[in-house]
């Protein structure tokens, strides 16, 4: 079945670096638009980062622009997030998930589907 | 401040209905699709509603979803225990310093 397996989370101090990863299974992942979505405890979603099927496009919300680099390697079928410059307001749940929508030269979609289990950043000293 | 507004809460009772409002502007809802998510607790967020009305299979035709211009709705008739939950529209926004997607603030839904 369509699964997709986040892992890389954990507690890291503020100012230092952590990579996400997301292993997709059940479905052909280099033709699928990928997201990283996020939540803070007792918040709500916040949406990170996309990158396009083949990896041309990318794009980043505000609060990560120039601190975080959303990736693909579509031979190991492995979507990443790496994550500099840490803050403690990095601190969340991090999912990722397939666009169920298609793609064009401007824009994917909000269709998230399936989402991952999601896996745990803890910023703290 | 999240860019679509929703109300932070909803309620009803065993067999009623209820309606979710999901407001934005020009540059996301009024010229994208809406997509809707339900979050039970400590768990993932699931599709619920995708390109504005469409149900996913597995998806109870008691949900329903509509937009008109920037706003959209989701509707649950027939309430059941098992609908409270957390609940979020998204779309699309072509915003001119970045383009991404926008999610609404999410709306409790407690069945009373």
């Amino acid at each position: 079945q369509v699964q997709l397996v986040e892992s890389g989370g954990g507690v890291v101090q503020p100012g230092r670096s952590l990579r996400l990863s997301c292993a997709a299974s059940g479905f052909t992942f280099s033709t699928y638009g990928m997201h990283w979505v996020r939540q803070a405890p007792g918040k709500g979603l916040e949406w990170v980062a996309v990158i396009w099927y083949d990896g041309t496009n990318k794009y980043y919300a505000d609060s990560v622009k120039g601190r975080f680099t959303i990736s693909r390697d579509n031979s190991k079928n492995t979507l990443y997030l790496q994550m500099n410059s840490l803050r403690a307001e990095d601190t969340a749940v991090y999912y990722c998930a397939r666009d169920g929508g298609y793609c064009t030269s401007t824009s994917c979609s909000g269709w998230f589907d399936p989402w991952g289990q999601g896996t745990l950043v803890t910023v703290s000293s | 401040q999240s860019v679509l507004t929703q109300p932070p809460s909803a309620s009803g009772t065993p067999g009623q209905r209820v309606t979710i409002s999901c407001s934005g502007s020009s540059s996301n809802i009024g010229s994208h699709y809406v997509y809707w998510y339900q979050q039970l607790p400590g768990t993932a967020p699931k599709l619920l509603i995708y390109r504005n009305n469409q149900r996913p299979s597995g998806v109870p035709d008691r949900f329903s979803g509509s937009k008109s211009g920037t706003s959209a709705s989701l509707a649950i008739s027939g309430l059941r225990s098992e609908d409270e939950a957390d609940y979020y529209c998204a779309a699309w926004d072509d915003n001119l310093s970045g383009p991404g997607v926008v999610f609404g603030g999410g709306t409790k839904l407690t069945v009373l």
